[in-house]
């Protein structure tokens, strides 16, 4: 296992338009994390899953952005009728409790751009 | 909220130069990360640390945790070129979810 990984790496979209990302986290790891991150600025979290289910949302995550991780392997992002405010790099990470810590390992990220 | 403010902002130095990264709250943290981040890619784990006062070692690479775990540094010992990137603190809460500081932009002349 490489790692976690993120498809696609870049997207260009049309304000308006419907997006949807993937991320396949490292194969043993039963948490799964959302975060977004804008230039010049750290990660924010946006959700996170234990397994298939969504436990936290933040309050970034607006209506227009779904989340879902069906089986409790690859997750998928969604943001309906993106807008420019929405042009970010999007992060997965994911995680395997190992006593007090939960070590998160990132993916590459996907970056967004809203014309 | 959780707030982690880091400093300095931005860092630019000679190679062979040594440097301090600080990261500060105050809020209590389970655990502190600390990740390097290159342009165009998503963080890279370097440490973990979870004991107060506890200090790790990585390289030239020194990370320590506050005694009360709201702090953390990051020393680095002669800098190199390949040093350079953004040098991020986060923190764990009970949540598990990392609240991640500003960062601090490292740049390592020749």
């Amino acid at each position: 296992d490489t790692g976690v990984s993120q498809d696609p790496r870049h997207k260009i979209t049309k304000r308006g338009q419907n997006v949807t990302f993937r991320c396949d986290p490292i194969s043993e790891h039963n948490r799964l994390y959302w975060y977004r991150q804008t230039l010049g600025q750290g990660p924010e979290f946006l959700t996170y899953f234990q397994n298939e289910a969504q436990l936290e949302k933040s309050r970034l995550l607006s209506d227009r952005f779904s989340a879902e991780r069906p089986k409790g392997s690859f997750s998928t992002l969604e943001i309906q009728r993106t807008e420019q405010g929405d042009s970010a790099m999007y992060l997965c990470a994911s995680s395997l409790y190992r006593g007090p810590s939960y070590e998160q390992y990132f993916g590459p990220g996907t970056r967004l751009t809203v014309t | 909220t959780q707030l982690l403010e880091q400093s300095p902002q931005f860092l630019s130095i000679q190679e062979g130069e040594n440097l301090t990264v600080y990261c500060n709250s105050s809020s209590v943290f389970s655990s502190l990360q600390w990740y390097r981040q290159e342009p165009g890619e998503g963080p890279v784990l370097l440490v973990t640390v979870v004991t107060g006062g506890e200090v790790k070692k990585l390289k030239r690479l020194t990370f320590q945790f506050g005694d009360a775990r709201k702090d953390s540094s990051l020393h680095i010992t002669a800098a190199q070129p390949g040093d350079t990137g953004l040098y991020l603190c986060a923190g764990a809460g009970t949540a598990s979810k990392l609240t991640f500081g500003t960062g601090t932009r490292l740049q390592v002349t020749l």
